[in-house]
C-alpha cells in the first residue's frame, strides 16, 4: 500500500471550534487530495493541490482550507466547525515519479469528525 | 469534467460473473476510464483502467465500446469478498491536478 496516513483517525468537536485534520505521505507524490463522503454522496473533492504551495479549489470547498508547506504533508482546516462537516474525510495521492499510472490515486485509511 | 451514471446497487451470488455499466456521454478525447472499488471503513483503491476496447487484468476486466460513451466493468465469479461500492470515473491525466470526480458508485451485494 502507498505509504499515506491521515491524524487524527477520529475526532468529536463541538460547533464553533476549528479543526485541523493532517495528511501525511512518503510516496513524493505531487498531487494531494481531500475529500469527504457522505451517505448517498459518494465521495466529493473539498480541495487539492498540484505541488508545494500551489492548492485549489474542489466541488465543496466553503469552510474549508487547506496548506502544503512541504511535499509530504496536505493539511484541511476547518475554521469554524458546523454540524454539516460531520463526515468522514479521506486524503488521497496521485502522481508519482518514477511513471506507472499518473492519475492513480491512493487514498488514506480516512479520519471521521463528528461536529456536536 | 465528464459526470458518469452507475446504477445504484446490484445483487449478486457466490461464482457469478457481474457486469456493471457506467454511462459517461460527455466524455472527451484525452479521458481516461477508471474504476474504484471501497471496502467499508476504507478508502477507494484502484481496480482497472481503460481508454478504449477491452482491458484485463487479475482482478476485472473493462470493456469500452468505439463510442467511449459508456464501459462495463466485469467481474468473474464474484465472491463474497467482492461486496463493495464500485466507482467509475472519467478523467484526462493531463488535467490540472488529474482531478477525478466520483459519484455516487455502485454498491454490490455478494449473497452466499
Amino acid at each position: 500500500d502507498a505509504g499515506i496516513t491521515q491524524s487524527p483517525r477520529h475526532k468529536v468537536t463541538e460547533t464553533g471550534t476549528p479543526v485541523t485534520l493532517r495528511c501525511h505521505q512518503t510516496e513524493n507524490h505531487r498531487y494531494m487530495y481531500w475529500y469527504r463522503q457522505d451517505p448517498g454522496h459518494g465521495l466529493r473533492l473539498i480541495h487539492y493541490s498540484y505541488g508545494v504551495k500551489d492548492t485549489d479549489k474542489g466541488e465543496v470547498s466553503d469552510g474549508y482550507s487547506v496548506s502544503r508547506s512541504k511535499t509530504e504533508d496536505f493539511l484541511l482546516t476547518l475554521e469554524s466547525a458546523t454540524s454539516s462537516q460531520t463526515s468522514v474525510y479521506f486524503c488521497a495521492i496521485s502522481g508519482g515519479l518514477a511513471g506507472g499510472r499518473d492519475n492513480e490515486q491512493f487514498f488514506g485509511p480516512g479520519t471521521r469528525l463528528t461536529v456536536l | 469534467l465528464a459526470k458518469t451514471t452507475q446504477p445504484i446497487s446490484m445483487d449478486s451470488y457466490e461464482g457469478q460473473e457481474v457486469n456493471i455499466t457506467c454511462s459517461h456521454n460527455n466524455i472527451a478525447t484525452n479521458d481516461y476510464i477508471t474504476w474504484y472499488q471501497q471496502f467499508p471503513s476504507q478508502g477507494p483503491r484502484f481496480i482497472i483502467q481503460g481508454y478504449k476496447t477491452k482491458v484485463t487484468n487479475e482482478v476485472a476486466s473493462l470493456f469500452i465500446p468505439a463510442d467511449r460513451k459508456s464501459s462495463t466493468l466485469s467481474l468473474p465469479r464474484v465472491s463474497l469478498s467482492d461486496t463493495a461500492v464500485y466507482y467509475c470515473l472519467v478523467g484526462d491525466e493531463n488535467n490540472a491536478g488529474n482531478m477525478l470526480t466520483f459519484g455516487g458508485g455502485t454498491r454490490l451485494m455478494v449473497k452466499p
